[in-house]
């Protein structure tokens, strides 16, 4: 049970540079989640997932786009990076047990735009 | 808007000493609470959270939390701090929206301990 995964764990882009980091979980969560953290600030909600085939903006979703293809996965996509979305990236997922979820996070994507 | 305040941005302790780090939320319906720890390069652990019930709160490495409603906060309390909990510490709040549920996050505490 590896819990939740990141895919990358580093990269560096150059503006309008295209990239999908990947997230996955193997403990059937129903509820899937973008956050990124910037340094002062907290993290920051991006997009989610309520289940396959359904997403929903965040706080935060401008210049971002998700997919949830299969419950597992949760893939968050920049088509054009652009320096402001240098950041650290957490995934994270939750289950629903009578209203009381808890979240559990990914060890985090660190992206630089350049 | 619902919101979480983490008054502290940077706490320093000495190893030993009583920990309490400071969070305060606004939210108008029955809150869902969390305390989550992050080491440097890690992700967040969930340390504790509360749902409903006893409003004093036990979680994992020793760490306890109590619900005050008339206060509108959930502080973290450590009875005697270890070097190893030298690490940032986040506030959340769990709000609903849309049929689901969503954190805000509070901008976190760091948290030196001093040997």
């Amino acid at each position: 049970n590896a819990g939740v995964t990141q895919t990358p764990k580093f990269r560096v882009l150059k503006t309008g540079q295209s990239m999908t980091l990947l997230c996955a979980q193997d403990m059937n969560h129903e509820y899937m989640y973008w956050y990124r953290q910037d340094p002062g600030m907290g993290l920051r909600l991006i997009h989610y997932s309520v289940g396959e085939g359904t997403t929903a903006k965040g706080e935060v979703p401008d210049g971002y786009n998700v997919s949830r293809l299969k419950k597992q996965n949760f893939l968050l996509g920049l088509e054009s990076a652009a320096p402001s979305q240098t950041s650290v990236y957490f995934c994270a997922s939750s289950y629903d047990d009578s209203d009381q979820e808890t979240q559990y996070f990914g060890p985090g994507t660190r992206l630089l735009v350049l | 808007a619902q919101s979480v305040t983490q008054p502290d941005i940077h706490i320093t302790v000495s190893e030993g000493a009583s920990l309490e780090l400071r969070c305060n939320y606004s939210y108008g319906a029955t809150p869902y609470l969390f305390w989550y720890v992050q080491s440097p390069g890690q992700g967040l652990q969930l340390l504790l959270k509360y749902f409903s019930g006893d409003t004093l709160v036990q979680g994992i490495k020793g760490f306890e939390a109590e619900f005050k409603r008339s206060q509108s906060s959930f502080n973290l309390r450590k009875p005697s701090v270890h070097w190893s909990d030298a690490a940032e510490y986040f506030c959340a709040v769990g709000v609903f929206q849309g049929g689901s549920e969503k954190l805000v996050f509070g901008k976190g505490t760091k948290l030196t301990v001093n040997p």
